[in-house]
């Protein structure tokens, strides 16, 4: 298996644009976490899916923010308006199930908002 | 959020020394993990505990599970050059990771 996809690996973009997150988790894991890393703030956790049901966004900073998890194989974070205090890494994890802990991460996407 | 306590922050060594790191918490978890990450890739799952008091090993890695569920630590033995990099402890109940602060590790040749 490749693994969770994340794209795109890299993002630059101006302060009020939309931004779109992209992952895949790998096949057959039927959990999906978004997480948030920054210098000040370590990985937060921003919400989770299990099943594609959001469980759990309590970590999600503000209204801008929204995720979504149309299927089994792919979610996407959406920003917008973005900020510059957006500017993160952010990382897709999924774990076999709800119940299982081991999360293996994506490569995370690095966004930028000038 | 919740985030766990790692000491210490940052470490520098000399390849072949020995390392240990631990992670502690205010709260019981069930499950404690150990990740590692290097620069510009997500964290990689190292080595996972799930019972009080389980010591594990992998390779030159050992990490052990708290007897108290609050606390957990990670030992690196005979490091090498590759060992470089944040080494962050996660913490699980119900349905969340909650990861530490992060040990950043540097080890010299």
């Amino acid at each position: 298996d490749a693994g969770v996809i994340q794209s795109p690996r890299h993002e630059v973009t101006e302060m009020g644009q939309e931004v779109t997150l992209r992952c895949k988790p790998i096949s057959g894991h039927n959990s999906l976490f978004w997480y948030r890393q920054t210098m000040m703030r370590g990985l937060e956790l921003l919400i989770y899916f299990n099943n594609n049901v959001p469980i759990d966004d309590s970590g999600m900073p503000e209204d801008r923010f929204s995720a979504k998890m149309p299927n089994a194989s792919f979610s996407t974070l959406k920003i917008q308006p973005s900020e510059p205090r957006d500017s993160a890494v952010y990382f897709c994890a999924s774990s076999l199930n709800r119940g299982n802990t081991e999360a293996f991460f994506g490569q995370g996407t690095r966004l930028t908002v000038v | 959020g919740q985030q766990l306590n790692q000491s210490p922050q940052s470490m520098f060594i000399q390849e072949g020394e020995d390392v240990s790191m631990n992670c502690t918490s205010s709260s019981i978890f069930n499950t404690w993990l150990w990740y590692k990450q290097d620069p510009g890739e997500g964290p990689v799952l190292l080595i996972a505990l799930y019972k009080a008091g389980e010591l594990t090993s992998n390779g030159r890695l050992t990490a052990q599970f708290g007897i108290t569920r609050k606390d957990s630590f990670l030992n690196i033995s005979a490091s090498i050059p590759s060992d470089v990099g944040i080494y962050f402890c996660a913490g699980h109940n119900t349905d969340k990771l909650i990861f530490g602060t992060g040990t950043r590790l540097q080890v010299f040749p």
